[in-house]
């Protein structure tokens, strides 16, 4: 149980160009889900916090008109990275917290993670 | 906002060789985790535990959540094991929102 995918694996672009990320809970809802970026060799820091039905809410230096969210359904969680440059390039991860069993552990399942290369 | 620091950086292990790995956290937490991350990148949950001691097979993990430390003890360690471990936490008021450690980078060799 607690699957949560992640489409793409892995995605190439041109600069300038707008890239859609999408997050799946699989066997679980999720009432909030959690964007991450990781670049390489480092830790994973936290951009967003997105939940269902509502708007999402950034993390400090991350451009809400550059990273669009929208959480439009329970299982359902997206990212699109718009007008994307090199430096956008990096490891998305997301997450998803459990809304049943979250109230007594508030454990987060992480998706494969999203490697987005803008050439 | 809360740190989280882990210890060592990296460490390199013979197969068969135990390890412990050390998390340090400011700031009261209600919210520990243990994760893993294999080469491909992909997180896998290891441990929730904000306190107390928990084992998993070969995996054994302990807070001290009022000395504001974790430990995880990897036994037997195995070239399996390999990848990035990260312990993160949450604050309480902070909306479940996880901080991530620095990461402790572990190399199994035969």
């Amino acid at each position: 149980g607690a699957v949560v995918s992640q489409h793409p694996s892995r995605v190439i672009c041109k600069s300038g160009t707008s890239v859609k990320i999408e997050c799946r809970s699989l066997d679980f809802q999720a009432t909030t889900m959690f964007w991450y970026r990781q670049f390489p060799k480092q830790s994973l820091m936290l951009m967003a916090t997105s939940n269902e039905g509502s708007k999402a809410t950034y993390e400090q230096g991350v451009e809400k008109d550059k990273f669009l969210i929208n959480h439009a359904s329970l299982t359902l969680s997206t990212l699109t990275v718009t007008s994307a440059h090199p430096e956008d390039s990096s490891f998305y991860i997301c997450s998803a917290r459990d809304a049943q069993i979250g109230v007594y552990t508030d454990t987060q399942y992480f998706g494969p993670g999203t490697r987005l290369t803008v050439l | 906002g809360i740190q989280v620091e882990q210890s060592p950086p990296d460490l390199i292990l013979q197969e068969g060789a135990n390890s412990t790995l050390r998390c340090n956290f400011s700031d009261s937490v209600n919210n520990l985790q243990w994760f893993h991350q294999n080469p491909w990148g992909q997180l896998i949950n290891l441990f929730y535990i904000p306190s107390g001691t928990k084992q998993n097979g070969r995996l054994s993990a302990t807070t001290v959540a009022t000395e504001r430390y974790s430990l995880l003890y990897i036994s037997s360690s195995q070239t399996t094991d390999s990848g990035v471990y990260f312990c993160a936490a949450t604050v309480a008021g902070t909306a479940s929102k996880l901080t991530f450690g620095t990461g402790t980078r572990l190399q199994v060799t035969l």
